[in-house]
């Protein structure tokens, strides 16, 4: 395995409520992601992680938010949960930029009723 | 900013056929490219990488691509099939930027193997 695991794996509830998903990494990797998945439209990031307290927008950031106090943990947290936010959300990890491969988590998948 | 275009979305082939999914690009720089395979209910894991040298890369269960830059192409190819190969792929560049962190995944070509 990779080093890195996904909590919850599924989780189900109510617009309107806060929700936040824990990735945690074992390897010490500077870069975490965090991409939904939905189909026709593949992996969009929502936000990333390039070192402790360091996060930036992805494409696709509205409604979401992300904490990176401590190397191993990035954590996604969706205020205020709505039925557009219903995906399969995964984590990544990257030990550098540009020409390195991402780990990815096994995913969470959210339904948001 | 660069994109990734999968130009597919399903492509169904019968079991030893060979197959050929498309992955095109688009960045203002030199660029880094990957494929990788999700079968069901898992995550994502590498199938290969373009990084620089050979235009034509091998990978994993003996699928291969090729690199072109003239035509920002980066087409993924198995000459023969397995019902095994079911599964989704996904295309994703990463730029050559100083500083560059982002890795862009087009929409993924579900693969469907018939017998």
């Amino acid at each position: 395995d990779a080093g890195i695991t996904q909590s919850p794996r599924h989780k189900v509830t109510e617009t309107g409520t806060p929700v936040t998903l824990r990735c945690h990494q074992t390897e010490n990797h500077r870069y975490m992601y965090w991409y939904r998945q939905d189909p026709g439209h593949g992996l969009r990031l929502i936000h990333y992680s390039y070192g402790v307290k360091d996060t930036d927008k992805g494409e696709v950031s509205d409604g979401y938010s992300v904490s990176r106090s401590k190397t191993e943990d990035f954590l996604l947290t969706l205020e205020s949960a709505t039925s557009s936010q219903t995906s399969v959300y995964f984590c990544a990890m990257r030990q550098k930029s540009g020409n390195t491969e991402a780990f990815f988590g096994q995913g969470t998948r959210l339904t948001v009723v | 900013a660069q994109s990734v275009t999968q130009l597919d979305s399903q492509v169904p082939v019968f079991e030893e056929a060979p197959v050929e999914l498309r992955c095109n690009y688009s960045s203002s720089v030199s660029v880094y490219l990957f494929w990788y395979v999700q079968y069901p209910n898992q995550g994502l894991q590498l199938l290969l990488k373009y990084l620089s040298g050979s235009t034509l890369v091998k990978g994993i269960n003996g699928f291969e691509a090729e690199f072109n830059k003239s035509q920002t192409s980066f087409h993924l190819r198995k000459p023969s099939v397995h019902i095994s190969d079911t599964a989704e792929y996904f295309c994703a560049v990463s730029d050559d930027t100083q500083g560059a962190q982002k890795l862009v995944f087009g929409q993924g070509t579900r693969l469907t193997i018939n017998p």
